[in-house]
């Protein structure tokens, strides 16, 4: 089973702050991996899919790099609104054989107004 | 319109009773898959089936069963061999097996 680690657990920011996440995953037959938003109430959304190392994908303020070789991947949200508190889901995908996502716990966001 | 549905939202059990989930997809996706969620765990993965009539355990299969007849349809059972099947059930399915995945709203189970 393929250890994904995401940190912080959960953090608190003020509305027009900035803030990151951090995910770190296995880098050996590495394949893509995955960033989910979550909000309360709601199905987890895909906000990226990334597969090659330097990798950078945007969408409106939230951003997400990659990094293969060292195994991690950052959520970057510029100018935190209070729609964007949810728990951020990482997950990666080995394509080992064994073709699954494996998740890690998430980061709880909350922005507060 | 298009996407996934889990029925029903909630749903409780007696213990030692087989419960099925439903999951339901109308985005003609050939991979589905089966996630639990416990407070402070990650998704994880039970069953997945990337094409009709065939399907592979996932990380904690033990307990649960599926089967995969239609394209647009991937129940779960939980049986009674499930120790622990209290959870939140989401089911999900992807173009293919390293594409995004789409999630359901979930089936919360509790077994009494």
């Amino acid at each position: 089973i393929l250890n994904v680690e995401q940190s912080p657990q959960s953090l608190h920011v003020q509305e027009g702050d900035s803030t990151n996440f951090t995910c770190s995953f296995p880098s050996s037959n590495f394949y893509a991996l995955h960033w989910y938003r979550w909000e309360t109430a709601k199905s987890p959304e895909a906000l990226f899919v990334m597969t090659l190392n330097g990798d950078e994908k945007k969408k409106g303020r939230i951003s997400a790099t990659l990094n293969t070789k060292e195994g991690y991947s950052y959520l970057y949200i510029k100018g935190s609104q209070p729609e964007d508190s949810a728990t951020y889901l990482c997950a990666s995908f080995s394509g080992a054989g064994s073709y699954q996502l494996t998740f890690g716990k998430g980061t709880k966001l909350s922005v507060i107004p | 319109d298009g996407g996934i549905t889990q029925s029903p939202k909630y749903l409780f059990r007696k213990e030692g009773q087989n419960v099925t989930l439903s999951c339901e997809q109308n985005l003609n996706h050939d991979a589905m898959y089966w996630y639990r969620q416990d407070p402070g765990q990650g998704l994880r993965l039970i069953y997945y089936s990337q094409i009709v009539n065939d399907f592979q355990k996932g990380d904690i299969a033990e307990g649960y069963s599926v089967s995969r007849e239609k394209k647009e349809s991937f129940p779960l059972t939980v049986t009674s061999a499930q120790k622990n099947p209290t959870a939140f059930y989401l089911c999900a399915s992807s173009i293919g097996p390293d594409t995004e995945q789409f999630f359901g709203p979930g089936t919360r189970l509790t077994v009494l």
